[in-house]
């Protein structure tokens, strides 16, 4: 029972270069998130997603890209890695099955520490 | 918008001690709350819950009552341990909205 996976845990990039976080769900969940958590400020939304082909701007969305393929995977892509993108990043999934389910939480993965010099 | 408000600073207390955090939040219609934990080095899991008013949600210890006269989720713990030093997180979902709004967080730390 794996739950919310996300690759790599550790990444240190230059300014510049790309990279993409990965996130996978194996409980078959409608709706994932990306969030970033920073010091004094708590975790702010970056994209999300209610479905296959479905995704959305949160709150911080610039300097990010997501896609979502299929159920399960959720990528986060850094398009040009600048400092202020250092963070740690949580990938969350949850339950979406309509006018029962605004009482599920959310399954969140161990995160992704990011370090851009 | 949804918003929720945790009180400021962290929160240093001895072992077997009596733990509150306040959380109030603002929300249109009737919110479902939550408390997260994230210790240290690990992703946030869900502590507890309550989706209606009145409702006491619970969990290792720990206790929240929905308070809607008060808009408030206040968690609370009548002995901490030293395992439970964490960071603790308010949150809320609105009916037919799945997107989460956290409160910044509480840092607890629990001294021997």
């Amino acid at each position: 029972n794996a739950g919310v996976t996300q690759t790599p845990k550790f990444q240190v990039l230059k300014t510049g270069q790309s990279m993409t976080l990965q996130c996978a769900q194996d409980m078959n969940h409608e709706y994932m998130s990306w969030y970033r958590q920073d010091p004094g400020m708590g975790l702010r939304l970056i994209h999300y997603s209610v479905g296959a082909g479905i995704t959305d701007q949160g709150e911080v969305p610039n300097g990010y890209n997501v896609s979502r393929s299929t159920t399960e995977d959720f990528p986060l892509r850094l398009l040009s890695a600048a400092p202020s993108q250092t963070s740690v990043y949580f990938c969350a999934s949850s339950f979406e099955g309509g006018t029962g389910t605004f009482g599920y939480g959310y399954t969140f993965g161990s995160g992704t520490r990011l370090t851009v010099v | 918008g949804n918003s929720v408000t945790q009180m400021e600073g962290p929160v240093t207390l001895s072992e077997e001690a009596f733990l509150t955090i306040n959380c109030t939040y603002t929300a249109t219609g009737y919110p479902s709350l939550f408390w997260y934990v994230q210790y240290p080095g690990e992703g946030l899991q869900l502590l507890l819950k309550a989706t209606k008013a009145d409702d006491k949600g619970s969990n290792k210890g720990f206790e929240a009552t929905y308070r809607k006269e008060t808009t408030s989720f206040h968690l609370e713990k009548g002995s901490v341990q030293v395992s439970d030093s964490a960071v603790y997180f308010c949150a809320l979902k609105s009916y037919g909205n799945n997107r989460l709004a956290f409160g910044k967080g509480n840092q607890v730390v629990v001294i021997p």
